[in-house]
């Protein structure tokens, strides 16, 4: 299994605080990301990052932050909570590149957050 | 728009038998296609793809079947065991997009004993 971490693994908060979430991954993979899940959509992707500092935004990235110091930490950061923001989170990872082939992303175990 | 559609939520089928569950896409850039198996309190973990220059592709019980003309691919598991019982997502890449995955929403099948 493909070394990715995340925590907490569960958290209860009120609506208006921030909260970050943390991935870590062991890999030393370029590529990392964040979905959430949510009944009805599958996995719909937040932000991504290829590269320590460089990131982008994804389908869902409202209301969303993330920063990457380091390759191994990936941090999403709710700036201020809503209960919308209630989901599954799932950091991935995915091996440097290149060419035409393409490699499969690594998932992590995931973050249930409630926002009350 | 949903780009990558999983129509069906639900599958049961019997142990032994074959499972076939269905993707269909919109989008005529996606050139690299997954499934993704999901058992509860798990990421997703990675089963089986398919590359655009391809129609077929197998991994012991499991093949993918890609049919570019008609924006559809197709996972048949055979034969169906309990342990396969999870939510399988589909999900397509454009190889130019930083690797980026669109995901349908998912179908949950039970493989009954």
């Amino acid at each position: 299994d493909a070394g990715i971490t995340q925590s907490p693994r569960h958290k209860v908060t009120e609506t208006g605080t921030p909260v970050t979430l943390r991935c870590h991954q062991t890999e030393n993979h370029r590529y990392m990301y964040w979905y959430r899940q949510d009944p009805g959509h599958g996995l719909r992707l937040i932000h991504y990052s290829y590269g320590v500092k460089d990131t982008d935004k994804g389908e869902v990235s409202d209301g969303y932050s993330v920063s990457r110091s380091k390759t191994e930490d990936f941090l999403l950061t709710l700036e201020s909570a809503t209960s919308s923001q209630t989901s599954v989170y799932f950091c991935a990872i995915s091996e440097r590149s290149g060419g035409n082939y393409y490699n499969e992303q690594f998932f992590g175990p995931g973050t249930r957050l409630t926002v009350l | 728009d949903q780009q990558v559609k999983q129509n069906s939520p639900s599958l049961s089928v019997q142990e032994g038998r074959i499972s076939i569950l269905n993707c269909d896409y919109t989008n005529s850039m996606f050139d690299y296609f997954l499934w993704y198996k999901k058992y509860p309190a798990e990421g997703p973990t990675f089963l089986i793809s398919i590359s655009s220059i391809k129609d077929k592709n197998e991994d012991g019980r499991f093949t993918v079947f890609l049919n570019k003309s008609a924006k559809h691919l197709s996972l048949h598991i055979v034969p169906s065991q309990p342990g396969d019982s999870a939510v399988y997502f589909c999900a397509a890449t454009n190889s130019g997009s930083a690797r980026q995955l669109t995901f349908g929403s998912g179908t949950q099948l039970t493989v009954l004993p």
